[in-house]
């Protein structure tokens, strides 16, 4: 089993719809969870970042994150064409010298 | 601005050939790191540097080297050991010594090998 999966899609919505992406993982040491969108031939850029369990919202955008279940979700509401892009899932114990631990991305669509 | 620049955006080479993928960053980050995308593959960590003068190898080191000379910089060289080196590379850096804070990366170098 991977330490972290992620489903690649694609993912097409329309737009306005409500968007949900998710990542598993297996290392029940995990306490710090973030989610990074990655446009086409750009580098990924930090979008949420959670510690341990709960939810955290920030304007569109939730990042709920269940440890008794191991997942983790962000959540993309009134969805815009400019959302459109591959978003990574990453992960750490927080040990000093555990390096972050990624997902392999979901690409996703919003159509207009 | 403070922020990671990557140079060049895309490079070229012959098989063979060593080549060296440039990093920089003013954000006065400790920690630097250097990273492979391939599709399907995610990120794939290749390098990663706490301090000046000292780096690990991540998980897919064999066929690359680095040097972290200054705290701004952390050149990454691809050897022509490396088997596959056509990809997207991504550098990034974080402010703690910690490989667990949130990383900042730069835009990338698409390295095309013929």
């Amino acid at each position: 089993q991977k330490e972290v999966e992620q489903d690649p899609g694609p993912l097409s919505v329309p737009e306005g719809a409500i968007v949900s992406l998710n990542c598993t993982y297996s290392n029940s040491a995990f306490q710090y969870f973030m989610w990074y969108r990655q446009y086409s031939r750009k580098g990924p850029e930090l979008l949420m970042y959670t510690y341990s369990s709960g939810n955290k919202e920030d304007g569109r955008f939730t990042a709920q994150v269940d440890k008794s279940s191991k997942y983790i979700s962000l959540f993309i509401r009134d969805s815009q064409p400019s959302d459109s892009a591959t978003y990574l899932c990453a992960m750490s114990a927080g040990s000093r010298n555990t390096p972050l631990v990624f997902g392999k991305g979901t690409r996703l669509s919003v159509i207009a | 601005d403070g922020g990671i620049t990557q140079s060049p955006k895309y490079l070229f080479r012959k098989e063979g050939q060593n080549v060296t993928l440039s990093c920089e960053q003013n954000l006065n980050h400790d920690a630097m790191y250097w990273y492979r995308q391939d599709p399907g593959q995610g990120l794939r960590l290749i390098y990663y540097s706490q301090i000046v003068n000292d780096f690990q190898k991540g998980d897919i080191a064999e066929g690359y080297s680095v040097s972290r000379e200054k705290k701004e910089s952390f050149p990454l060289t691809v050897t022509s050991a490396q088997k596959n080196p056509t990809a997207f590379y991504l550098c990034a850096s974080s402010t703690v010594r910690g490989v667990d804070s949130p990383l900042h990366f730069g835009n990338g170098t698409r390295l095309t090998v013929t």
